[in-house]
């Protein structure tokens, strides 16, 4: 398994500004994901986090309202930009195995945007 | 149609019952599945997972996978409270996409 630290656990932002959520993992690991859950969904997947080149994003999610950092194999950033109060929700990154058949869970970052 | 469907609860029973959370899906070529456990304001913590069909146990969590009805179960034995959080299902076809479901909120009541 891997341990996983999310940075900040929770922030209370006002609309229009940025956040930088950190995600730190204590191995290498290929893959890394940002993921948002808003209250009773289910988890959605924003974006895959690649070493060394851009963000592969999924529909509906684009890098110049997420933009992706990821310098190395145990760290990476997620940045949401513009904010509004839709974008309140608990970010997660996550890491799968070197096998890359399940995946492990950072503890959540807690964004409220008023 | 939902790749991953869950029943959303929410699930109340009394302590030491016997809990069955279920999944069911679409897409045939899943072979890895797993059980994710968040207690409110946590991350998801993995539970259990299992590749392909069949059973797996540890403790008092039991996993069944039966691919040809494309339905799996979790289930736990006496049931106790610090079992109450919401439990996620997750499916895999080939380890690079991973399908959630919604998840079931159980409480369990002294």
């Amino acid at each position: 398994s891997a341990v996983i630290s999310q940075k900040p656990s929770r922030d209370i932002c006002q609309r229009g500004t940025s956040l930088t959520i950190q995600c730190q993992v204590d191995s290498q690991v290929t893959m890394m994901f940002w993921y948002r859950q808003q209250p009773g969904q289910s988890l959605t997947l924003i974006a895959t986090a690649n070493q060394g080149s851009e963000a592969t994003y999924e529909s509906g999610f684009v890098i110049d309202k997420f933009p992706i950092s990821r310098p190395n194999l145990t760290f990476s950033t997620l940045t949401v930009s513009n904010m509004s109060p839709e974008d309140s929700s608990i970010y997660l990154c996550s890491v799968a195995t070197l096998r890359a058949d399940t995946q492990y869970f950072g503890p959540g970052t807690r964004l409220t945007v008023l | 149609q939902k790749e991953v469907e869950q029943d959303p609860g929410p699930l109340s029973v009394p302590e030491g019952a016997i809990v069955s959370l279920n999944c069911t899906y679409s897409n045939s070529a899943f072979q890895y599945f797993m059980w994710y456990r968040q207690y409110s304001r946590k991350g998801p913590e993995l539970l259990m997972y299992t590749y392909s069909s069949g059973n797996k146990e540890d403790g008092r969590f039991t996993a069944q996978v039966d691919k040809s009805s494309k339905y799996i179960s979790l289930f736990i034995r006496d049931s106790q409270p610090s079992d109450s959080a919401t439990y996620l299902c997750a499916m895999s076809p080939t380890g690079n996409q991973f399908y959630f479901g919604t998840g079931t909120s159980l409480t369990v009541i002294p």
